[in-house]
């Protein structure tokens, strides 16, 4: 079974400073993580993902996250936060030896960046 | 030169009515989904799609059912709409087995008096 859980309901962060948007996650084997964005009244958005290689996976708009196998988690990260950033966001993931090609998602975070 | 689209944007229908809601990717991938996020933003998966095989999520209603005329669409039939039906539903696509990012269509508002 593969499972993800995101903390945090709501993330809130002054313009400038770095943020953090916690994911954490459960499979029986090796995950296929992804971060998606969504702003009000559209589509979730592609961020990045991790399938295998390097534990530090850029992504869109300054975004990065972390493969930390042994916490089992994969945290998003910024430097510097936009107000633009304002958005959810909802980690997902996949285990490929269940068998199946559906990611579960988790709950999603809602990131609000004060000017 | 949209990705994944979706059809109509918003659906305003009475209970007990049935009702379509088309999507289409132009993206040549093999496998739709299709979605429901509710008021809370949940976002929850109702159906998979490729050209070989069906997974429906076992908590929805049978009154939900999908159409696929061909590898590029995917259509979602719903039944007696009921009040709780209203949510949005989001159309997806990807490729299995090349990294599967899945591309989100712009969603469908569905609202049931």
């Amino acid at each position: 079974a593969q499972s993800v859980a995101q903390p945090e309901d709501q993330v809130n962060v002054a313009e400038g400073n770095p943020l953090t948007v916690k994911c954490t996650y459960s499979v029986s084997g090796n995950p296929y993580l992804f971060w998606y964005v969504q702003y009000p009244n559209r589509g979730l958005q592609f961020l990045l993902k991790y399938i295998t290689g390097d534990n530090l996976v850029k992504g869109s708009y300054g975004f990065e996250a972390e493969f930390n196998k042994s916490q089992t988690s994969f945290h998003l990260k910024k430097p510097s936060a936009l107000v633009s950033d304002s958005a959810l966001y909802f980690c997902a993931v996949r285990d490929p030896s269940g068998g199946s090609y559906i990611p579960t998602f988790g709950r999603g975070t809602s990131l609000i960046v004060h000017p | 030169d949209t990705a994944v689209s979706q059809t109509p944007k918003y659906l305003v229908t009475q209970m007990g009515n049935d009702k379509s809601i088309k999507c289409e990717q132009n993206l040549g991938h093999d496998t739709m989904y299709w979605y429901k996020q509710d008021s809370k933003k949940f976002l929850k998966i109702m159906f998979s799609y490729n050209n070989k095989e069906l997974i429906i999520n076992e908590t929805v209603p049978n009154r939900f059912s999908p159409k696929s005329p061909d590898k590029a669409h995917l259509n979602l039939h719903i039944n007696s709409l009921e009040l709780g039906d209203s949510a949005v539903y989001f159309c997806a696509s990807t490729n299995r087995g090349t990294g599967e990012t899945q591309y989100f269509g712009p969603g469908t508002r569905l609202l049931v008096l």
